[in-house]
Order: structure tokens, then sequence, then C-alpha cells
């Protein structure tokens, strides 16, 4: 069971390019989320997906896009890379319907993706 | 959008002694407390959770408290060991976000030997 896996690990961009960040989940989970850790800032959510077909914008959604490709992939799209999307973008990921938060499914992450834009 | 205060930011502690780490949070309607452990180069990893209708939990060297009425909730971590250092993360369930977590700012907490 690999849980969630995020790629590429290490990504360096010039302002202007584009790129996706590819994130895949192997533990039949509905709900996906995009989550990007700043120094000081804590983790934010840029995006979730409760369940498939379905995509809500969260907390910092500005210059991105998401696709929720099908129940097992949810991939980042930066369209435009800026220096300010300099950061760690984590994926997430859960198996919603079963008690949220119970010690046995909790949301798991995947071990990032690092961005540096130029 | 709903706010998490978490203090400290950094934490200094010799090991065995005990760290204590605080949250408050906005959102009154939240009911799910969780604290995550993130090492370096990883995740976030849960290591123990609390929901409303619970004062308190424990789990080992870990535990959690929540006040509802004065919305915040602590980690306590006893006996701490070299191992325990890591950033360690409060959260609250945000309504009507599809179970998304917000999460506070993390505390950096160091065990020395």
């Amino acid at each position: 069971n690999a849980g969630v896996t995020q790629t590429p690990k290490f990504q360096v961009l010039k302002t202007g390019q584009s790129m996706t960040l590819q994130c895949a989940q192997d533990m039949n989970h509905n709900s996906m989320y995009w989550y990007r850790q700043d120094p000081g800032m804590g983790l934010r959510l840029i995006y979730y997906s409760a369940s498939e077909g379905t995509t809500d914008k969260g907390e910092v959604p500005n210059g991105y896009n998401v696709s929720r490709l099908n129940k097992r992939e949810f991939s980042l799209r930066l369209e435009s890379a800026a220096p300010s999307q300099t950061s760690v973008y984590f994926c997430a990921s859960i198996r919603q319907g079963t008690s949220f938060g119970s010690y046995n499914s909790p949301l798991h992450f995947g071990n990032g993706t690092r961005l540096t834009v130029t | 959008g709903e706010n998490v205060e978490q203090h400290p930011s950094t934490l200094s502690v010799q090991e065995g002694d005990s760290a204590v780490i605080k949250c408050t949070y906005s959102d009154s309607a939240s009911n799910y407390f969780p604290w995550y452990k993130q090492e370096l180069g990883k995740g976030p990893q849960l290591i123990i959770d609390i929901r409303s209708n619970v004062g308190e939990k424990k789990d080992q060297r870990i535990a959690v408290t929540l006040n509802k009425t004065a919305k915040h909730f602590s980690l306590h971590i006893t006996e701490t060991q070299p191992e325990d250092s890591a950033v360690y993360f409060c959260a609250f369930l945000l309504s009507n976000s599809g179970y998304a977590l917000n999460f506070g700012k993390g505390t950096s907490l160091l065990v020395t030997p």
C-alpha cells in the first residue's frame, strides 16, 4: 500500500512556465485535497474535491486549477507560475463517509512537492 | 476564512520534561480537533484527535484537552524524548468544506538530551 503518492518531489520553474503536480492515492478514498505550506504560515487549503466529479476552492485558489481525473487521482496545475507560488505542496485524502477523524481513518498526506519559481 | 491560532511557534524542552502547545479556534460549529506531527521532509501525520463531546483524550505519552466554551484545545506531551522533535500542527474541521481541515501555523518542538 503506497498511500498518497506525489510527483515530482522537486521542481524548479521560471516565471511564466506552467506545470502540473500529480497526486494519486490507492486507499479508495473519496475526498482529496491540495495544501501549500510556507514558513510560518502553516498549511493552507488551495482546492479540494469532496468526491469524484466535484472540485471546490479553498482558502488560496488564485493562480491554480485542479482536475479530479478519477477516484484515485487529483492534479494541481499552475498555468503561469509566479515566485509567490514557491512553496511545498501537499496532497491529502480521506474516505468520506466514515466517522471523520477516527484514529483508524485520518487524513493521509503525501510527502510533498517542493516547488521553486525563479 | 476561519482561523486557528497556535502558540508557541517554537518550544525547546529538555528530555524528560513536558511540552504543551495550545490552539484557539474561531468556528464554534467545529466538532473535531486533530493534532498532526510533521518530521523533516515528510507530510504531516495524525498523532491524536478529539471530538467536541469529550474533554480529554490520552494515548500513552500524549494527551489532548478541549475547552469548547473557551474555544481552545491543547496538546500535552509528557516524558519527552529526542524523537518527539518535530513540527506540530493543530487543526479543526471547516464547516461545509468537504471535510477539509484548517491548520494552525505550527510549533517547532526541540527536545534536547
